[in-house]
């Protein structure tokens, strides 16, 4: 079962716009994490929000966290070609293991 | 760190055929796990080790699958009399012990069954 649900599905942009992705969950949450994925690659471990924490930053990546809410965004700022990626929020709970939701597919065209 | 590095890449396989795929994990760590991924969905959690202790298991996964860790450190997946719709990327991660260790994956095996 997946915990996590994106939103959009997908998301398409131009270089140098921001790009916004949201995530909603159903239970409560230990920490919440945000992962991209290239075509036919594995997943790479971008952020990680503990539940007592709102707000992270990384380089051009922030992420917000609403426990009120069972939400999460993430916020990819000043887009590059390269960002073109899935992108996942996963959840983990209690002592069960990472659950991931269905992704965002991010376009950015040059 | 080599990263953690899976085997084979891609597999085609007749159905009702055995196949096995390998999983290395970074030195390190301790923790292994195995995700299954279909087109379009996000990583399925399959099962996970704790050095070579295997301490969940997926509801999906049935029999048919098995994993060993046998010395707590590469691991190996084996899908018996394989279906059509076990077609999929199996995707194996390793971590560090403790809540909040963020997930190290491999590229997957694709596996394709016809």
């Amino acid at each position: 079962s997946q915990q996590g649900e994106e939103d959009p599905q997908a998301l398409s942009i131009q270089e140098g716009e921001n790009a916004t992705m949201n995530c909603s969950y159903k239970t409560s949450i230990n920490n919440l994490q945000w992962y991209r994925q290239n075509s036919g690659r594995g997943l790479v471990h971008l952020i990680l929000i503990r539940s007592n924490e709102r707000e992270k930053h990384s380089g051009r990546l922030r992420v917000t966290l609403d426990t009120s809410k069972k939400s999460s965004s993430l916020l990819i700022t000043a887009s590059r070609a390269a960002d073109t990626a899935s992108y996942f929020c996963a959840t983990e709970s209690g002592y069960s293991t990472l659950t991931f939701g269905k992704g965002t597919m991010l376009l950015v065209s040059p | 760190d080599t990263g953690v590095s899976q085997d084979p890449r891609h597999k085609i396989t007749k159905r009702g055929q055995n196949v096995t795929f390998r999983c290395d994990p970074i030195s390190e760590h301790n923790r292994l796990y195995w995700y299954r991924q279909t087109l379009g969905q996000g990583p399925e959690f399959l099962t996970y080790f704790q050095n070579e202790a295997q301490l969940e298991k997926s509801r999906l996964l049935s029999d048919r699958f098995s994993a060993e860790r046998p010395k707590g450190s590469f691991s190996t997946l084996e899908i018996q009399r394989t279906e059509q719709g076990d077609s999929a990327m199996y995707l194996c991660a390793s971590s560090l012990a403790g809540v909040a260790s963020p997930l190290h994956f491999g590229n997957g095996t694709r596996l394709t069954v016809t």
